[in-house]
């Protein structure tokens, strides 16, 4: 059974970066089916989709445009995880973050979800 | 950008059967995906495919897409359908996920 297991820090200040690692039980990121996304969720915006990464012979990544400027999701092979960094973050920035496995790079089926993390951004 | 449009609310009563759509520009050319979320969980897809149902989901889930207008079909709705509902397709013009901005099921 596939698992994600979400980690990182709850509270954060203005302009500092938003980091978090999903930890991949019961597949692996390296396979040429599978999509690894990011998405948060607010009660001001919805579920809000930010990126994602998947391997197809080569690592490639998508990203909102929302948040393009200040966001990077990395694969870590070696650990079978990915990350989420988000630079700069303001209180807008606060939500629930979801690390969500997909298995349709062409449709975004979002078949697994993480179990959540609330990050707060204040000062 | 695509925008997906849902009612904020549905309600039904136990063992009727409730509707919940999904607008989008020529949604009917798209795949569309559903989920269901109850408060504090994570949200657990319940379609995928426009009509697909994963496997453990009741087969009082169903879906269907055409023209404009996707819809969520929940037959002999029980107390534990209780839920919000998201609808989700991806938006192949800018390479984006896009979500609905969901719908709160009320079982009277």
């Amino acid at each position: 059974q596939l698992q994600l297991q979400q980690s990182g820090p709850g509270l954060l200040k203005p302009s500092q970066t938003l980091s978090l690692t999903c930890a991949i039980s019961g597949d692996s990121i390296s396979n040429n089916i599978a999509v690894w996304n990011w998405i948060r969720q607010s009660p001001s915006r919805g579920l809000e989709w930010l990126g994602r990464t998947y391997y197809r012979s080569k690592w490639s990544h998508d990203y909102a445009l929302s948040v393009k400027s200040r966001i990077i999701i990395s694969p870590d092979t070696s650990k079978n995880q990915f990350s989420l960094q988000l630079y700069s973050v303001t209180p807008e920035d606060t939500a629930l973050y979801f690390c969500v496995r997909g298995d349709d790079v062409d449709t975004a089926t979002l078949d697994y979800w993480g179990q959540g993390t609330l990050v707060t951004v204040s000062s | 950008s695509y925008v997906l449009t849902q009612p904020p609310s549905v309600s039904v009563a136990p063992g009727q059967t409730a509707g919940i759509t999904c607008g989008g520009n020529n949604i009917g050319g798209k795949s569309v995906h559903w989920y269901q979320q109850r408060p504090g969980q994570a949200p657990v897809l319940v379609i995928y495919y426009n009509s697909d149902r994963p496997s453990g989901i009741p087969e009082r889930f169903s879906g269907s897409s055409s023209g404009n207008t996707a819809t969520l079909t929940i037959s002999r709705v029980e107390a534990g359908d209780e839920a919000d509902y998201y609808c989700q397709v991806w938006d192949s013009s800018r390479d984006h996920v896009v979500f609905g901005g969901g719908t709160k099921l009320t079982v009277l």
